[in-house]
């Protein structure tokens, strides 16, 4: 069983489109996350929900919106797609506990032409 | 501002070389140090961690020596093998919290046979 799967894995899109990345986790975690990785492999934290709540939303632009439904879902919603959000997208999660292991899905690779 | 200098960039040792894979933080109330193992087409994965209260930890061939006082810890393998090739980023966090794990960019590590 996959502790945190998102779909779709590849996705090729059109600037000006909309997509959405799904992430789900069955691990019982309270926190989730997306992660974008760059070309460089440079990770960043896009945002971070706890119990469906936001708590962390770094400098990511507005078009960029994610959604909980439930603590063990967390989409990634992008409007009117641009060349440079071309990247992999991580969705992870972790529990509200002390030892922060966060655990990765196994991507989103996302290519905008 | 980078608050995790992971280096090298990258790293090529012929099988049975112990890598050595260094990274600076600056925030002196991190008090959590992992790091994980990316492969290929795969997300990110806890490969071992430690914290400030002990200088050295150890699980199988993978070893973190830590260093208050430099603020500095490092991953080393020992016996490396070609399956241990994959990319490896240092991280930390503040006060047992996982919301904000800070990365560093990674060292991409190759091991030839």
């Amino acid at each position: 069983d996959t502790a945190v799967s998102q779909t779709p894995k590849y996705l090729v899109t059109q600037m000006g489109n909309d997509k959405s990345i799904k992430c789900e986790q069955n691990l019982g975690h309270d926190t989730m996350y997306w992660y974008k990785q760059d070309s460089k492999k440079f990770l960043k934290i896009m945002f971070s929900y706890n119990n469906k709540e936001l708590i962390i939303n770094e400098t990511v632009p507005n078009r960029f919106s994610p959604k909980s439904p439930d603590k063990a879902h967390l989409n990634l919603h992008i409007n009117s797609l641009e060349l440079g959000d071309s990247a992999v997208y991580f969705c992870a999660s972790s529990p509200r506990v002390r030892g922060n292991t966060i655990y990765f899905g196994e991507g989103s690779w996302l290519t905008v032409v | 501002q980078q608050q995790v200098k992971q280096s090298p960039q990258s790293l090529i040792v012929q099988k049975g070389g112990i890598p050595i894979i260094n990274c600076a933080y600056e925030n002196t109330a991190f008090d959590y140090f992992p790091w994980y193992q990316q492969f290929p087409g795969k997300g990110p994965a806890l490969l071992i961690a430690i914290r400030p209260d002990v200088s050295e930890k150890k699980e199988g061939r993978f070893t973190i020596s830590f260093n208050k006082s430099a603020k500095q810890f490092s991953l080393h393998i020992m016996d490396s093998q070609p399956g241990d090739s994959a990319t490896y980023f240092c991280a930390a966090s503040k006060q047992g919290g996982s919301e904000k794990l800070v990365f560093g960019k990674g060292t991409k590590l190759t091991v030839n046979p």
